[in-house]
């Protein structure tokens, strides 16, 4: 799975949105981008997930440059409560790799504020 | 919306005794997980577990370190003896079976696991 970079903290003002990027320069053509978030103490929680299009669902969006170098991973309203550890996570297609480790990096901080 | 529990939620034991984490699964899930977080540190993989086998499994997943699906609800983690660098958040996960559906894991709440 390709390595993945992302800053180590945000801040972002409440009601704002928060854009957290990540690269990615050694994504091959079949790795999907996904992102979860680990709000403090809990477990990691899916967000969203994408091969080459933007994607958008009720919890964000995902920005994927035509290259697929990197990403960006866009929360439109931040509330209080998507303070959290997120984490951009390369993944090769589960058609081929079923079952398949998630590996988390260090992710970013992100500290919504008031 | 269902979701994966573990027990307990928080657990002391002193070194070189026996642990079991427990798990309950989602119920159509058929893919389970293992995960662990030390304090302060990033979420590892342990073990990935399919089928009743064990389909794959990290460094940190020795000899020490069993799990089971002892019927059809729970998945277990079994540490024989622990040391003190098991002291840890151990999360359980799963995911559906079958092509682009395993996307997602979903993960227990975690189990804290403090040596002394």
């Amino acid at each position: 799975d390709a390595k993945t970079t992302q800053p180590p903290s945000m801040d972002c003002a409440e009601g704002r949105a928060a854009n957290l990027p990540c690269n990615h320069s050694t994504i091959s053509g079949n790795e999907y981008v996904y992102w979860y978030r680990q709000i403090h103490s809990q477990g990691p929680q899916y967000i969203i997930h994408g091969l080459k299009n933007n994607e958008t669902n009720e919890m964000a969006s995902l920005i994927i440059t035509e290259d697929r170098k990197s990403s960006t991973l866009i929360l439109p309203h931040a509330t209080l409560r998507d303070t959290a550890v997120y984490y951009c996570i390369v993944r090769v297609d589960p058609l081929y790799n079923q079952g398949g480790k998630l590996i988390f990096g260090q992710g970013t901080e992100l500290s919504v504020k008031p | 919306e269902p979701e994966v529990t573990q027990t307990p939620s928080h657990q002391v034991t002193q070194m070189g005794q026996e642990v079991i984490l427990r798990c309950v699964p989602i119920s159509n899930h058929l893919y389970f997980y293992w995960y662990r977080q030390i304090l302060g540190q990033k979420v590892e993989f342990l073990v990935s577990f399919y089928n009743n086998e064990i389909s794959e499994k990290s460094e940190i997943f020795d000899d020490q370190f069993s799990v089971e699906r002892p019927d059809g609800s729970n998945f277990t983690l079994k540490i024989r003896s622990t040391k003190l660098e098991d002291s840890a958040m151990y999360f359980c996960a799963s995911s559906p079976q079958g092509g682009r559906e395993v996307w997602e894991q979903y993960f227990g709440p975690g189990t804290r696991l403090t040596v002394t």
